[in-house]
């Protein structure tokens, strides 16, 4: 049974440039959750999602970044625009239906975005 | 703010030691949920403590929580090289999880 699967695993981008990063849930699991982790900092919360719905995106900022959960296919977080400080490592988690933002959560491998 | 926070930043220890790490949190909670990450891993889910709840094993871990002190304790016994890693506490409220800056561990063979 795979675990949650993020892809690129490491993506480089220039300034002023458009990164999409993805994630595949575990099989089965209906709620998605982004976060972002700066160098020697804890995972900071950015958007909680299910099947077609934003459910809560009160850690995303207000401009460049996006979110999507589509009926079919993964996960998108889509940043426009990148700056030097978007770069981070971007993890995606997943839980079971029934579950919430409270409840234990599998995370993926993460992305590394690095923006030159 | 709920966030945790881990206490002490780094620890260093002999392989057989104990290793104990602490987070003090702000707010109420449901929940606290720790975490251990691997270098350049993903965070893998290593127990979940309810605020009902004030102490818990699972393998060579123990976690205890005092809710009237906002604070919770892991304790792995017998460290392996294999627990080298970070440790996040996570606290789980009326908002998404919200971690620590963790506990960089390392465990000397």
């Amino acid at each position: 049974n795979a675990g949650v699967m993020q892809n690129p695993r490491h993506l480089v981008r220039r300034r002023g440039q458009e990164a999409r990063l993805r994630c595949s849930p575990m099989k089965g699991h209906s709620h998605v959750y982004w976060y972002r982790q700066l160098p020697e900092e804890g995972l900071k919360f950015m958007v909680y999602l299910q099947k077609e719905n934003i459910i809560d995106e009160s850690g995303m900022p207000k401009e460049r970044f996006s979110a999507e959960f589509p009926k079919e296919g993964p996960s998108i977080l889509r940043i426009q625009q990148v700056v030097r400080g978007d770069s981070a490592a971007y993890f995606c988690a997943s839980s079971p239906p029934g579950t919430g933002p409270s409840d234990t959560q599998y995370f993926g491998p993460g992305t590394r975005l690095t923006v030159l | 703010s709920q966030q945790g926070e881990e206490d002490p930043q780094a620890l260093s220890i002999q392989e057989g030691e104990n290793a104990t790490m602490n987070c003090s949190y702000k707010t109420s909670i449901n929940n606290l949920q720790w975490y251990r990450q691997n270098s350049g891993r993903g965070l893998v889910h290593l127990i979940l403590i309810r605020s009902n709840e004030r102490e818990k094993h699972s393998g060579r871990l123990r976690v205890t929580l005092d809710t009237s002190k906002k604070s919770s304790s892991l304790l792995i016994t017998a460290s392996r090289a294999a627990d080298t890693a970070s440790y996040f506490c996570a606290t789980a409220g009326n908002t998404p999880l919200v971690f620590g800056k963790g506990t960089r561990l390392s465990v000397i063979a």
